[in-house]
């Protein structure tokens, strides 16, 4: 079993539509980070989160520490948001300063 | 002030060769992490370095496989001797002290 879970694996919706693509963990983190990777590879870190709630643009990002959850959500979905969105994790478990990376959820947005 | 920097982007390699990859982190960045992906596989870590030091290699291989991030020049990622399996794509990232990671765009190794 991973230690980061990601659902759904993949997700394909119309434009427009509200996006909530999810992550959980079993370890005690010390921070949760959102990266994008797009087709040609390239990753973007989103947000990194340690409580609460970040918003930048369209993406919300929100952590459930208690619950060992966290969710990532686009509003008013566009096909340039089409990618891969990873959930990875920093922990004292694996060493503070690596990330341990779900399997990530491949999101496409149809025109 | 540019990104993290990786070279080269594309590799070629036959079996047997070596393998060199190279990291420019941010200005300023004394945190350098390697990270590798496999052909439709997620991200997994291999070694985290700081100036001229080896902090954490729990996710490197324990043959073929070595890193170095100098006190002058880039962080290195050296495969002795590459095989099949070691095609991917290679990623490296940076830090200050207390934030999180920067990658840079990759290197997608072939081993033919």
């Amino acid at each position: 079993k991973n230690e980061v879970e990601q659902s759904p694996q993949n997700l394909t919706a119309q434009e427009g539509e509200f996006i909530t693509i999810n992550c959980s963990y079993s370890v005690g983190i010390s921070a949760l980070h959102w990266l994008q990777q797009h087709p040609g590879g390239g990753i973007v870190s989103l947000f990194m989160l340690s409580s609460g709630k970040k918003k930048h643009g369209r993406l919300i990002a929100t952590i459930n520490i208690q619950e060992k959850h966290s969710s990532l959500h686009i509003t008013a979905s566009h096909p340039r948001d089409s990618a891969v969105y990873i959930c990875a994790v920093r922990s004292p478990n694996f060493g503070n300063e690596k990330l341990t990376f779900g399997t990530g959820t491949r999101l496409t947005i149809i025109p | 002030n540019a990104g993290v920097m990786q070279n080269p982007r594309h590799l070629v390699r036959r079996r047997g060769q070596e393998a060199r990859l190279r990291c420019s982190p941010m200005k300023g960045h004394s945190h350098v992490y390697w990270y590798r992906q496999l052909p439709e596989e997620g991200l997994k870590f291999m070694v985290y370095l700081q100036k001229e030091n080896i902090i954490d290699e729990s996710g490197m291989p324990k043959e073929r496989f070595s890193a170095e991030f100098p006190k002058e020049g880039p962080s290195i990622l050296r495969i002795q001797q590459v095989v099949r399996g070691d095609s991917a794509a290679y990623f490296c990232a940076s830090s200050p002290s207390d934030r999180g990671p920067f990658f840079g765009p990759g290197t997608r190794l072939t081993v033919l």
